[in-house]
């Protein structure tokens, strides 16, 4: 079966300081992966999505940057941190092929900026 | 226009009532249904998809698709405060527009259930 880890669960960052999330996946191969953000009683914001190694797509310009080194590595990283960036940050992951294209979301990391 | 609507309620149920729960949805080409069940603090976690018209049960929950209306529904029978969360719906847009298997998410909908 498919897992999908994320660290740190909860991080408090300083305004200005650098960023790093990742999130992997166990148990599937080129999965299709994504990083959401969710506001305090807000909904989902796609930020990122990739279909493989390397590939990134942005959905709303910011400062924030993502990567995937591995097939199964997705990173979200800032350089300086704004107080914005506070939220619930969920990866996600769905088959790459096949019908409903199901997404499948980790446990999250709940970033506070101060 | 937004995309995928729900009311974000809350909507109140007393326990042992169906809970129905609604969306709606702006491009008629969109193509597979989903409803998620999210906890406060936790992530969301898949309840049911459905792609064709009419209903799918899957245990107490029973999810309705209407493609003429743009309606999709979720009715919970014998609610329990268990079901207490926020569910949202999510709509995969037409394939041409949909590289990478985007989901577009409502806001979701609260629902409490009351003993």
């Amino acid at each position: 079966s498919q897992t999908i880890h994320q660290w740190p669960a909860t991080l408090v960052q300083p305004v200005g300081s650098p960023l790093s999330l990742e999130c992997t996946v166990e148990g599937t191969s080129n999965p299709n992966l994504y990083w959401y953000r969710q506001a305090a009683g807000r909904g989902l914001q796609l930020l990122f999505y990739s279909v493989g190694i390397g590939q990134i797509s942005s959905e709303v310009p910011q400062n924030l940057s993502a990567s995937r080194p591995q097939d199964r590595q997705f990173i979200l990283s800032s350089k300086k941190l704004l107080l914005s960036d506070s939220g619930f940050y969920l990866c996600a992951w769905s088959p790459s092929s096949g019908g409903a294209r199901t997404q499948y979301f980790g446990p999250g990391t709940r970033l506070l900026v101060l | 226009q937004k995309e995928v609507e729900q009311n974000s309620g809350p909507l109140s149920v007393p326990e042992g009532a169906i809970a129905s729960l609604n969306c709606t949805y702006s491009d008629r080409g969109s193509q597979s249904f989903f409803w998620y069940r999210q906890y406060s603090g936790k992530s969301p976690e898949l309840i049911m998809f459905i792609y064709s018209n009419g209903d799918k049960e899957d245990g107490r929950f029973t999810a309705q698709l209407n493609k003429a209306s743009q309606y999709v529904s979720l009715l919970i029978r014998d609610s329990q405060p268990s079901d207490s969360a926020t569910y949202l719906c999510a709509v995969t847009p037409p394939g041409i527009y949909n590289q990478g298997g985007k989901l577009i998410f409502g806001q979701g909908t609260e629902l409490s259930v009351k003993p």
